[in-house]
C-alpha cells in the first residue's frame, strides 16, 4: 500500500521561529490534508490541498503532486501551535477498492516561550 | 451545523464488556469511517462506509462491528472489550464526489479497557 512519511518526527522551537514540515508519499493520491492535533487530542483541519499552494494566516501549505510531497510552513510560531501535525492522503475513492485515508506518523512540534 | 459528533468523550470498560461508540454527522456526507490512534502513532482505519447499507473493513477491523442504517449515523460496536482496544477513537466523514473529498473528524473518544 501507499506509504506516507513525515519529517522531522520531532521539532522544538522558540516562539517566533519559522518551521517547515514535510510529507512524502509513495504513490499518486487523490486527496491530501494537513491536520493539527492539539494537546487536548482534537484533530483540526488545516488544509485540504491535493495540489498547489494555500495560505491561512501564519500557515501555508504546498503540494507538488507530480513529485509526491507536501510542505507545511508555520511562520512566527506561537505556543498554541504546539501539538502533532499529521499529513493524510487518500489513494482511491472507488467502491471496489480499499479506499481509505492513510495517515503519516506525525511531526511533534513543541514551541517554547 | 454541528459537524461530526462523537459520544461518549471518555469511557472505561472492564474486559469482556460490550459497548457502542456513537458517531453522527449533519453534513449529508456519504463517506464515514472509524479510526483508532495509539500512542506515538498515526490513525489507523478500523471500518468505513461509502453510504447507507454499505460497510467495509479497514486496516484493523478485528474486534469491532459497524452498521450504517442511515446517512447520518455510523456506530462502532465492541462486542467483548479487550485491553488491546484501549485507544483513542475518531470518527470521520467526507463527501463521496471528488475533488470535494475533505474529511472532517469528531473530537474523539478515549477508551480504557481494564
Amino acid at each position: 500500500g501507499i506509504q506516507v512519511e513525515q519529517s522531522p518526527p520531532d521539532l522544538i522551537l522558540q516562539e517566533g521561529a519559522n518551521s517547515t514540515l514535510r510529507c512524502n508519499f509513495s504513490d499518486s493520491v487523490n486527496n491530501l490534508q494537513w491536520f493539527h492535533q492539539n494537546p487536548w487530542g482534537q484533530l483540526i483541519n488545516l488544509f485540504y490541498i491535493p495540489s498547489g499552494t494555500k495560505q491561512n494566516g501564519r500557515l501555508s501549505a504546498t503540494t507538488v503532486a507530480t513529485e509526491r510531497y507536501s510542505l507545511l510552513y508555520i511562520s512566527s510560531s506561537q505556543t498554541t501551535d504546539s501539538g502533532v501535525y499529521f499529513c493524510a492522503v487518500e489513494r482511491d475513492r472507488g467502491y471496489s477498492s480499499a479506499s481509505k485515508i492513510i495517515f503519516g506518523s506525525g511531526t511533534r512540534l513543541s514551541i517554547r516561550p | 451545523n454541528a459537524g461530526v459528533t462523537q459520544t461518549p468523550k471518555f469511557q472505561v470498560l472492564k474486559t469482556g464488556q460490550s459497548m457502542t461508540l456513537q458517531c453522527a454527522q449533519d453534513m449529508n456526507h456519504e463517506y464515514m469511517s472509524w479510526y483508532r490512534q495509539d500512542p506515538g502513532m498515526g490513525l489507523r482505519l478500523i471500518h468505513y462506509s461509502v453510504g447507507a447499507g454499505i460497510t467495509d473493513q479497514g486496516e484493523v477491523p478485528n474486534g469491532y462491528n459497524v452498521s450504517r442504517s442511515t446517512t447520518e449515523d455510523f456506530p462502532l460496536r465492541l462486542l467483548s472489550a479487550a485491553p488491546s482496544q484501549t485507544s483513542v477513537y475518531f470518527c470521520a466523514s467526507s463527501y463521496e464526489v471528488l475533488p470535494d473529498g475533505e474529511a472532517f473528524f469528531g473530537q474523539g473518544t478515549r477508551l480504557t479497557v481494564v
